[in-house]
């Protein structure tokens, strides 16, 4: 267990929903990242948060959005879901930006 | 953005074997990480390696700034060892990390 929990593992939805997912940091950690992983573009920057304020967008689609709550766990929702959306996405936290990050196990997505 | 690339991208050792993977990075940075990534998913993190020399246990990783290299050495291979490799990079006033494709590596008994 590397701290970082991520929820669900799976989640199996049809084209056109909205799903969310949901990760709590290590205990400590303030910052928070999104990450998604595919075949095609291998892992990419979604967001990172830092305290419950966003900090650095990376190639997050405008049906993409996420915030990091007061007690530090953030959300990633995903809106009118497209076959292409379907990855695997990893949250990361770290005490700040120059320290190891330490990953979650990943919520694997499939749009049917 | 900053361009990461890794070498070799597939590699297939026997088990006992050494092996140095390498990661070039075309900007300065000022954080870099080596990830494994295993058979089942989970991102590992290895080592956080800006710069310098770092060890643990079997692996080893060195940085190279001025010349925009790292490289993760990785001795008597186990076919635990098996996964993916990944370098990731972040520039001066970054705070997200730039993977590389990775480096496949398959260990054999």
């Amino acid at each position: 267990d590397s701290g970082v929990t991520q929820t669900p593992k799976h989640l199996i939805t049809a084209t056109g929903q909205r799903v969310t997912l949901r990760c709590s940091p290590r205990s400590g950690d303030l910052s928070v990242y999104w990450y998604q992983q595919s075949l095609d573009q291998g892992l990419q920057f979604l967001i990172q948060y830092y305290n419950g304020e966003e900090r650095a967008k990376g190639n997050i689609l405008e049906r993409f959005s996420a915030q990091q709550f007061p007690d530090l766990h953030s959300e990633l929702n995903l809106s009118s879901l497209e076959l292409g959306d379907s990855a695997l996405y990893f949250c990361a936290s770290s005490v700040s930006g120059q320290v190891g990050y330490t990953f979650g196990s990943g919520t694997r997505l499939t749009v049917v | 953005g900053i361009q990461v690339e890794q070498s070799p991208p597939d590699l297939i050792l026997q088990e006992g074997a050494n092996s140095t993977l390498r990661c070039n990075f075309s900007d300065s940075v000022n954080n870099l990480q080596w990830f494994h990534q295993n058979p089942w998913g989970q991102l590992i993190n290895l080592f956080y390696i800006p710069s310098g020399t770092k060890q643990n246990g079997r692996l080893s990783a060195t940085t190279v700034a001025t010349e925009r290299y790292s490289l993760l050495y990785i001795s008597s291979s186990q076919t635990t060892d098996s996964g993916v490799y990944f370098c990731a990079v972040g520039g001066a006033g970054s705070y997200q990390l730039t993977f590389g494709k990775g480096t496949k590596l398959s260990v054999i008994p």
